[in-house]
């Protein structure tokens, strides 16, 4: 099994801050990085999807970047507001067909 | 509008029972796969399937078993249900993309099954 590996753990932030976390995953076999937001009670909903080193996606006021060299990718929020409060998955694919999902960071915002 | 329905949100059963949990994609996608989630361990791919009657095991296999017999529909069975299955079990689907692979499509998910086992 990839280790893919989020931090934090989980946030708290006011709103109007900007914010960030952190997705790592291993550097060989890649094939494509992929960011799921999962509001309490809802399904888990795509974000980006990115495959190319450098990459950088936007939505918004979230933002990411990639660095498959490294094997880490970035989640920006911008000026975060209380309907931004979710849990953010990061999932790394090493194959063709599977996505390895990590544990997800818990962003609260408070307003 | 993508839409994969599950067959339950809450369930609760007792050990030894044979459990079925349903899920369903209304997109034509090809593939679809079963996931549960646990409190610190995020999604764990249970099995996939890319094509009717095709199935491949995923991460944490063991105790489960899956059927799909149209493409529409991914059945993950539950033989002889234990407590440590208690979970949340959430369904995807994904087309597949040009090279005939998933890994840079979107995956649908499901509102998730919420199972208890007693």
């Amino acid at each position: 099994i990839l280790n893919v590996e989020q931090s934090p753990q989980s946030l708290h932030v006011q709103e109007g801050d900007s914010t960030n976390f952190t997705c790592s995953f291993p550097s060989s076999n890649f094939y494509a990085l992929h960011w799921y937001r999962w509001e309490t009670a809802k399904s888990p909903e795509a974000l980006f999807v990115m495959t190319l080193n450098g990459d950088e996606k936007k939505k918004g006021r979230i933002s990411a970047t990639l660095n498959t060299k490294e094997g880490y990718s970035y989640l920006y929020i911008k000026g975060s507001q209380p309907e931004d409060s979710a849990t953010y998955l990061c999932a790394h694919s090493g194959s063709a067909r599977q996505l390895t999902f990590g544990s997800g960071t818990q962003l609260t915002v408070l307003p | 509008d993508v839409k994969v329905t599950q067959s339950s949100r809450y369930l609760v059963k007792r050990t030894g029972e044979k459990v079925f949990l349903e899920c369903v994609q209304d997109m034509d996608h090809e593939n679809m796969f079963w996931y549960r989630q646990d409190p610190g361990l995020g999604l764990r791919l249970i099995y996939f399937s890319y094509d009717v009657k095709m199935k491949e095991k995923g991460d944490i296999p063991e105790g489960y078993s899956v059927s799909r017999e149209k493409k529409e529909r991914f059945s993950l069975i539950l033989e002889s249900a234990s407590t440590n299955q208690t979970s949340m079990y959430l369904c995807a689907s994904s087309t597949t993309g040009p090279t005939g692979g998933a890994y840079q499509e979107t995956q649908y998910f499901g509102p998730g099954t919420r199972l208890l086992v007693l």
